[in-house]
């Protein structure tokens, strides 16, 4: 299943609200999760099951979607949002990740 | 607190072999699955692997890009996974990450259930180097 991240990269201020889209080549349910990465650091997951966010997530932080298309939406964007953020298919094997997002500082 | 440790990252030569170790605590170790993730320098996240617990059989999956020189294996004894690498490329060289996978089912009533199966927690990575 090969996932589709748009865009690439943006450039956001803070207290703005951004949109990230996750495609996936066929239907996968709800079976979506997003991870935000920040330099030199592991990924995190921050929601599972495509809208379920994770303990101690801000709730600025939302998901939703399912079958092919979901998006992640961050609500007034605070310094520490700026990251890499991927979505991943666990529908099914080989798991698959997006090419990731890139949140800049405008 | 829930943990995943990698270890046995190293610089090696093509055609080399290598073996990861991830141990994990602050969890019943022998009831998680565990996969590994790689990530190229200034690259995305790329799945290598997943081996399930035992209830599940142990199965093992495998990227197409490693198969047949990748090995998952894991001795829950010591709660510790492994990732076996042989024949090693030069695109191979990456950071590989040990992650736990966690599986909710929740009954949501008249015959539905919400399914989810995530990544958590990561561990700090390891660095794997191939060159000459």
């Amino acid at each position: 299943i090969q996932m589709t991240q748009s865009p690439s990269s943006l450039s956001a201020s803070v207290g703005d609200r951004i949109s990230i889209t996750c495609r996936a080549s066929q239907g996968i349910g709800t079976d979506l999760n997003w991870y935000q990465q920040k330099p030199g650091r592991a990924p995190t997951v921050l929601i599972y099951g495509a809208f379920t966010l994770q303990s101690g997530v801000p709730s600025r932080f939302t998901g939703g979607g399912s079958g092919t298309d979901f998006t992640l939406t961050i609500s007034n964007l605070q310094p520490e949002d700026f990251a890499t953020y991927y979505c991943q298919q666990s529908h099914s094997f080989p798991r698959t990740f997006g090419q990731g997002t890139k949140v800049e500082i405008k | 607190e829930v943990q995943v440790v990698e270890s046995g990252g190293d610089l090696v030569r093509p055609g080399r072999s290598l073996r990861l170790s991830c141990r994990g605590s602050g969890f019943t170790f022998g009831d998680a699955g565990l996969s590994w993730v790689r990530q190229s320098p200034g690259k995305g996240l790329e799945w290598v692997g997943s081996i399930s617990s035992k209830v599940y059989g142990e199965t093992k999956e495998y990227a197409a890009s490693v198969e047949g020189r990748f090995f998952l294996s894991r001795d829950d004894s010591q709660g510790i996974a492994y990732l076996q690498m042989s024949s090693l490329k030069t695109e191979d060289s990456a950071v590989y990450y040990c992650t736990r996978e966690v599986i909710l089912s929740r009954y949501l009533g008249s015959g539905n259930y919400y399914n989810a199966n995530w990544l958590d927690p990561w561990g700090q990575g390891t660095l794997v180097t191939v060159s000459a």
